[in-house]
């Protein structure tokens, strides 16, 4: 079946620091992929998300580029911030029209000051 | 601009008890899901709505029903809760088509004693 593995946290940076969350996935068929952002205490929200290979998705400063040769899709950006800290969820669409997601375990950002 | 909205956010229930979780959309959107997120697990989908009328299970459906009452409710029962399903619960929703991200609302909170 569909799985995604992202790197364990917590992950603890600097303000300013670069960051890389890996995600690789393991799909039948060209799933589409996403990045969801957790806020304390909140919902998830949609990142960013790629529906085809070597696509980029961008927004806010993250980037993360589909990668179907190495079945991955990891987050990065080059200059964190506090607000930044949250969870991440690297997903996959799992499900045609149904469009099931199947995340990873999630991964714990914290940035300090 | 509501969205998802989720009630209660706060639950604490005795083992046995039975509980509703609601779930209402003003997004006109035709397709609504129920997770949970437990720590070090992701998210797992419970039961999902494809459109109005339907209703499927997930990948974790034992000791809960749902009811699509409307295009713009989903509800989620427990008919006996156990403290394995002590949790936060999730409800989303999405548009049907393409790659349309789901949206999720804040959570239920529910602690089972």
């Amino acid at each position: 079946g569909n799985s995604v593995t992202q790197m364990e946290g917590p992950v603890t940076l600097s303000e300013e620091a670069f960051l890389t969350i890996n995600c690789t996935y393991t799909a039948t068929g060209y799933p589409s992929l996403f990045w969801y952002v957790q806020y304390p205490g909140e919902g998830l929200q949609l990142l960013l998300k790629a529906t085809k290979a070597d696509d980029k998705g961008s927004n806010k400063g993250f980037e993360a580029t589909y990668r179907k040769e190495t079945t991955s899709f990891h987050l990065e950006k080059g200059s964190v911030q506090v607000s930044d800290s949250a969870v991440y969820f690297c997903a996959l669409n799992s499900g045609g029209s149904n469009y099931k997601l199947t995340f990873g375990k999630g991964t714990l950002l914290t940035v300090n000051p | 601009n509501a969205g998802v909205t989720q009630t209660p956010k706060f639950q604490v229930l005795k083992t046995g008890q039975s509980m509703t979780l609601q779930c209402a959309q003003d997004m006109n959107h035709n397709s609504m899901y129920w997770y949970r997120q437990d720590p070090g697990m992701g998210l797992r989908l419970i039961y999902y709505s494809a459109s109005e009328g339907t209703t499927d299970k997930g990948e974790v459906p034992n000791g809960y029903n749902v009811s699509r009452l409307n295009k713009r409710e989903f509800s989620l029962r427990l008919e006996s809760a156990a403290p394995s399903q002590t949790s936060v619960y999730f409800c989303a929703s999405r548009m049907t088509g393409g790659d349309q991200p789901q949206h999720f609302g804040d959570g239920t909170r529910l602690s089972i004693l």
